[in-house]
């Protein structure tokens, strides 16, 4: 049973707009996020991460939203930009140990 | 620099043979990790370390075995008992403490033929 889901697979976005990526928990008790970008056969790059006590937590051009209620945070890129384009893996820290969504392909075209 | 380092980029065993995977990192982090990513799924947690000489068994343990000898390294052995063990494999590390980002190395991709 997946404890972090990222439903969408892929996302297309022009340059210069917004690229909203979004992802869901199961479990109430998780109180730290992360999101990470991973280009092809290279590790996971620490992007952002936002802590339960917080609903914004915002980096340059990156924002994380986290909605407890919901058990739902986004990762907001603006303006995005063609090296952004990348696999995007939220991960909810569960006492020591990260779990992982599957990660969502951004491609951002010119 | 500071730095994960994995050897090799991409190793090839036959089936049958144990295979040694290497992480060093000298970010003088205490907690280390070991992942495993298939295509088209998010990272797995093999073994992870939050010391030296002492480990745990994270969600895909089997056929897989580490030693923690030292602060500095962490490596993992894929066992001719894992069934399927081509696959692209992480290490990670992260400071001990909350909220504690993990920092990746550059992985290895592991075929055997």
């Amino acid at each position: 049973d997946q404890q972090v889901k990222q439903n969408s697979p892929s996302l297309s976005v022009q340059e210069g707009r917004i690229s909203i990526l979004n992802c869901d928990y199961t479990n109430s008790m998780f109180d730290y996020f992360l999101w990470y970008k991973k280009y092809p056969a290279e590790g996971p790059t620490f992007l952002i991460s936002i802590s339960s006590i917080k609903d914004k937590n915002e980096d340059g051009r990156f924002t994380v939203f986290l909605n407890k209620s919901a058990k739902h945070l986004s990762l907001h890129i603006v303006p995005s930009q063609p090296g952004d384009s990348a696999v995007y893996f939220c991960a909810a820290d569960n006492t020591d140990k990260l779990i992982f969504g599957t990660g969502t392909r951004l491609q951002v075209f010119p | 620099d500071g730095g994960i380092t994995q050897s090799p980029k991409y190793l090839f065993r036959k089936e049958g043979q144990n295979v040694t995977l290497s992480c060093e990192q000298n970010l003088n982090h205490d907690a280390m990790y070991w992942y495993r990513q298939d295509p088209g799924q998010g990272l797995r947690l093999i073994y992870y370390s939050q010391i030296v000489n002492d480990f745990q068994k994270g969600d895909i343990a089997e056929g897989y075995s580490v030693s923690r000898e030292k602060k500095e390294s962490f490596p993992l052995t894929v066992t001719s008992a894992q069934k399927n063990p081509t696959a692209f494999y992480l290490c990670a590390s992260s400071n001990q403490g909350t909220n504690q980002p993990q920092h990746f190395g550059d992985g290895t991709r592991l075929s055997i033929l």
